[in-house]
């Protein structure tokens, strides 16, 4: 799976959108963008993934540049239940399942 | 439709002795998988299992650490004369049948094992 590169630490203030960026420029085509987040002593969450079509759910949209060598997770609307630890993992869709974690972005959403 | 549930939530031993680690995937899931996560350090993966087998276990420490995944009952993850490097936070994830692609794990609340 494609090594991924993410800011340590993001700020957002509380109703902003928060955008996320993560790096992984040696993709391969057939390898997606996941992203998961972690609260504070919490399991993971899945939040979103893509190929290479942006994708939007109820959680968050996700830009995956035309070259997929970057992408950007947008939190529309911030609230202080966001903060958290979010984690960029690209991998096969088929490639054994398992989930390889990075230092993730410690993203702080301030009131 | 509970999520996946583990237990204890807390887990204290001393050094020696042994940790049992229980994780009920949520219903219909038949994948589970054991992540690690060490103090002040990111998730690291350990073993993936579907019922009565284990597809994967590079990620479990070659002694001391084993999982099961039995046709009834929950998986556990067990660790044999625990030490102080133990202590961490351990995750279990379930994902449903997989039919040629990838399906989102979903994660327990963790067990936090305290050694002393």
């Amino acid at each position: 799976d494609a090594k991924t590169t993410q800011p340590t630490s993001m700020d957002c203030a509380e109703g902003r959108a928060a955008n996320l960026p993560c790096n992984h420029s040696t993709i391969s085509g057939n390898e997606y963008v996941y992203w998961y987040r972690q609260i504070h002593s919490q399991g993971p969450q899945y939040i979103i993934h893509g190929l290479k079509n942006n994708e939007t759910n109820e959680m968050a949209s996700l830009i995956i540049t035309e070259d997929r060598k970057s992408s950007t997770l947008i939190l529309p609307h911030a609230t202080l239940r966001d903060t958290a630890v979010y984690y960029c993992i690209v991998r096969k869709e088929t490639s054994g399942s398992r989930l390889t974690f990075g230092e993730g972005t410690q993203l702080t959403v301030n009131p | 439709n509970a999520g996946v549930m583990q237990n204890p939530r807390h887990l204290v031993r001393r050094r020696g002795q042994e940790a049992r680690l229980r994780c009920s995937p949520m219903k219909g899931h038949s994948h589970v998988y054991w992540y690690r996560q060490l103090p002040e350090e990111g998730l690291k993966f350990m073993v993936y299992l579907q019922k009565e087998n284990i597809i994967d276990e590079s990620g479990m420490p070659k002694e001391r650490f084993s999982a099961e995944f039995p046709k009834e009952g929950p998986s556990i993850l067990r660790i044999q004369q625990v030490v102080r490097g133990d202590s961490a936070a351990y995750f279990c994830a379930s994902s449903p049948t997989q039919r040629g692609g990838w399906n989102e794990q979903f994660f327990g609340p963790g067990t936090r094992l305290t050694v002393l």
